[in-house]
């Protein structure tokens, strides 16, 4: 059974930095491509970024050279770090995994965590 | 960057009913449109992709169509637990955007 566990949000002041951690089970992260989409409160979800099984990384305009996805092959973790954090980054942020499809394309999410929220106050 | 839009943002309907949904892409995304639903205080769940492709375990009373701008996903017969918001999705390039949702209640 797939299953994803996001940990890591919080409060934090603006500037301030925190890393989510997204573990991994039922399926194996660095074989797939894996995503980090966010929602702010009653808002729509918004992707955030991606990660490739062959390391190439994507982000949203909004967070580019502020936020950084990674992974731990060995623990089957994905990492979000984010930087420089700002009032409009308050969310929660799930992990999902993407789903690769025979009619081709990525950016669908078929399986979600439960999400972490991340508030971003003073 | 491609903008999605769906319609209405907000429903009313019987059970029974047949409801449908709109999403209109700023420019034509060929058929790389999934839809979601998220029922209160819950994650998104993954319904369609591909613009009319059923997701495995999704009940066949969910249907999508589309290709190009203008996409449609209907309810055949509502029932109550599909109280919840929908969101559209082009997935054709990055950045991977959403629609701002519809809201379907029961009449």
């Amino acid at each position: 059974e797939v299953q994803l566990v996001e940990t890591g949000g919080g409060l934090i002041q603006p500037g301030g930095s925190l890393r989510l951690s997204c573990a991994a089970s039922g399926f194996t992260v660095s074989s797939n491509y894996m995503n980090w989409v966010r929602q702010a409160p009653g808002k729509g979800p918004e992707w955030v970024s991606v990660i490739y099984s062959g390391g190439e990384t994507y982000y949203v305009d909004s967070v580019k050279g502020r936020f950084t996805i990674s992974r731990d092959n060995s623990k089957n973790t994905l990492y979000l770090q984010m930087n420089s954090l700002r009032v409009e980054d308050t969310a929660v942020y799930y992990c999902a995994k993407g789903l690769v499809v025979v009619a081709g394309g990525s950016g669908i999410f078929d399986y979600w965590g439960q999400g972490t929220l991340v508030t971003v106050s003073s | 960057d491609i903008q999605m839009t769906q319609s209405p943002s907000s429903l009313s309907a019987s059970v029974g009913d047949r409801v449908t949904i709109t999403c209109r892409a700023s420019q034509g995304i060929s058929s790389f449109l999934a839809w979601y639903q998220q029922k209160p205080g819950k994650v998104p769940k993954l319904l369609i992709y591909t613009a009319s492709t059923l997701q495995s375990g999704v009940p066949s009373r969910f249907s999508g169509s589309g290709s190009g701008t203008d996409f449609t996903l209907t309810i055949s017969s509502l029932q109550p637990e599909d109280v919840a918001t929908y969101y559209c999705q082009k997935y054709d390039r990055a950045p991977w955007t959403f629609g701002q949702g519809t809201k379907v209640e029961i009449k």
